[in-house]
């Protein structure tokens, strides 16, 4: 199947800084990427869906200007969470659909857990 | 808006009893995914539905989609440690003008741990 790739795993930053996660798709093209957020036990909240070329849309109530997202190449898009505070501690996640896919799956990427201290 | 529900939320299980996960619709949906998360992992893509009352079979593993394409199951039979982990349910949400660009729903998820 097809593979995401995600960059770093795992990050601990300082509170009022700014992190970046990278999100590839390996073997194939995505013109759409996806970012998730999850809580411990908790389900997948999508935050936002990339485009490549566009701007990205976001889902009610999260903050575009505090979750930055790049699609600037078919197999890249990144996500950068400005100004971070512990609240915004969580494993993010990204998925990409394969075009070449018979179903409509998503692929996910292994996620990125964030701890800001 | 559109929400998928999932019920249990978490079901604890001796190695080698049988386990079932609903999941339901607010709205009729063209198809259902199921994904299944490690713990520690990410999702990753089971299986997919689209006719109304279909079946599919992995294995020890069933899925079924509802008559009405409101609602879904997925049943293991004789469950294995290997079974552990979150099984999420997804519908398409609203359709994008945007090519590829469809979302998915997630149901809350059913977390299965198993006493070996």
């Amino acid at each position: 199947g097809a593979v995401v790739s995600q960059h770093p795993s795992r990050v601990i930053c300082k509170s009022g800084t700014s992190v970046k996660i990278e999100c590839r798709s390996l073997d194939f093209q995505a013109t759409t990427m996806f970012w998730y957020r999850q809580f411990p036990k908790q389900s997948l909240m999508l935050m936002a869906t990339s485009n490549e070329g566009s701007k990205a849309t976001y889902e009610q109530g999260v903050e575009k200007d505090k979750f930055l997202i790049n699609h600037a190449s078919l197999t890249l898009s990144t996500l950068t969470v400005t100004s971070a505070h512990p609240e915004d501690s969580s494993f993010y996640i990204c998925s990409a659909r394969d075009p070449a896919s018979g179903y409509n799956e998503q692929f996910f990427g292994p996620g990125t857990r964030l701890t800001v201290l | 808006g559109q929400q998928v529900m999932q019920i249990p939320q978490y079901q604890h299980v001796q190695e080698g009893e049988d386990f079932t996960t609903y999941c339901n619709s607010s709205t009729t949906l063209s198809n259902i995914q199921w994904y299944k998360q490690r713990p520690g992992g990410h999702p990753v893509f089971l299986i997919q539905l689209v006719k109304s009352g279909e079946v599919k079979k992995q294995k020890r593993l069933t899925f079924q989609f509802g008559e009405a394409k409101k609602n879904s199951s997925l049943h293991i039979t004789a469950t294995q440690t290997t079974d552990v982990g979150t099984y999420f349910c997804a519908g398409p949400g609203p359709q994008s003008i945007i090519q590829g660009a469809q979302k998915l729903v997630f149901g809350q998820g059913t977390r299965l741990t198993i006493n070996p």
